[in-house]
């Protein structure tokens, strides 16, 4: 079954600074890739999704990088703020089938 | 209002007990999961349903039961096989399963504890 690896497992930035977090994945029939944020005692919720057919989406600070051929697909978050810290779930799935989550990454936000 | 609701909040069990935890949903959706969320294991998957009355296991299904008798429903037992009980427990949903899904919706989730 699909297998997903997410690095790092803790990340600290500078605020203002850029942030990256990156996930590979073993299924190549996976062809729908999202991202969630989990904050502190709160319920994770979707912050961007990504789809085979589509290399690279962005919303406002945040974008997500597919590479298919590789199977990677990371996080990017530029301009970090302070309520950008969270733990971070990457996700891959194929169709009609069950979302498999990478293990999550603390994301700080250094003052 | 619409969302998904688990309770309780917070459970506590002695062990060899068997414990069921509540997961409904009024978002109309056909697909719902459970996942088992643990320090540093991410969130992994239980069981799902992406119909009435038929639901597949995941990852992790040793020790664990489901039923999805109404759409709106999808119950978790944790029964007295499961090793290793204590966790926090999400439950999601979706329009669809899979790709068609788009968005999961999830629960506040259920802290169980076993004494």
């Amino acid at each position: 079954g699909e297998n997903v690896e997410q690095h790092p497992s803790t990340l600290s930035v500078q605020e203002g600074d850029s942030a990256v977090i990156k996930c590979t994945y073993s299924d190549s029939a996976s062809n729908y890739f999202p991202w969630y944020k989990q904050e502190l005692g709160k319920r994770p919720q979707l912050i961007i999704d990504i789809r085979s057919n589509v290399g690279e989406k962005k919303d406002q600070r945040i974008a997500v990088t597919l590479n298919k051929t590789a199977k990677h697909f990371s996080l990017h978050i530029t301009e970090t703020q302070p309520e950008d810290s969270a733990v971070y779930f990457c996700a891959a799935s194929k169709w009609n089938d069950k979302i498999i989550f990478g293990k999550g990454t603390r994301l700080h936000i250094l003052p | 209002d619409g969302g998904i609701t688990q309770s309780p909040k917070y459970l506590f069990r002695k062990e060899g007990q068997n414990v069921t935890l509540s997961c409904e949903q009024n978002l109309n959706h056909d697909a719902m999961y459970w996942y088992r969320q643990d320090p540093g294991q991410g969130l992994r998957l239980i069981y799902y349903s992406q119909i009435v009355n038929d639901f597949q296991k995941g990852d992790i299904a040793e020790g664990y039961s489901v039923s999805r008798e109404k759409k709106e429903s999808f119950p978790l037992t944790v029964t007295s096989a499961q090793k290793n009980p204590t966790a926090f427990y999400l439950c999601a949903s979706s329009i669809s399963a899979g790709t068609g899904a788009g968005e999961l919706f999830f629960g506040e989730g259920s802290r169980l504890t076993v004494l």
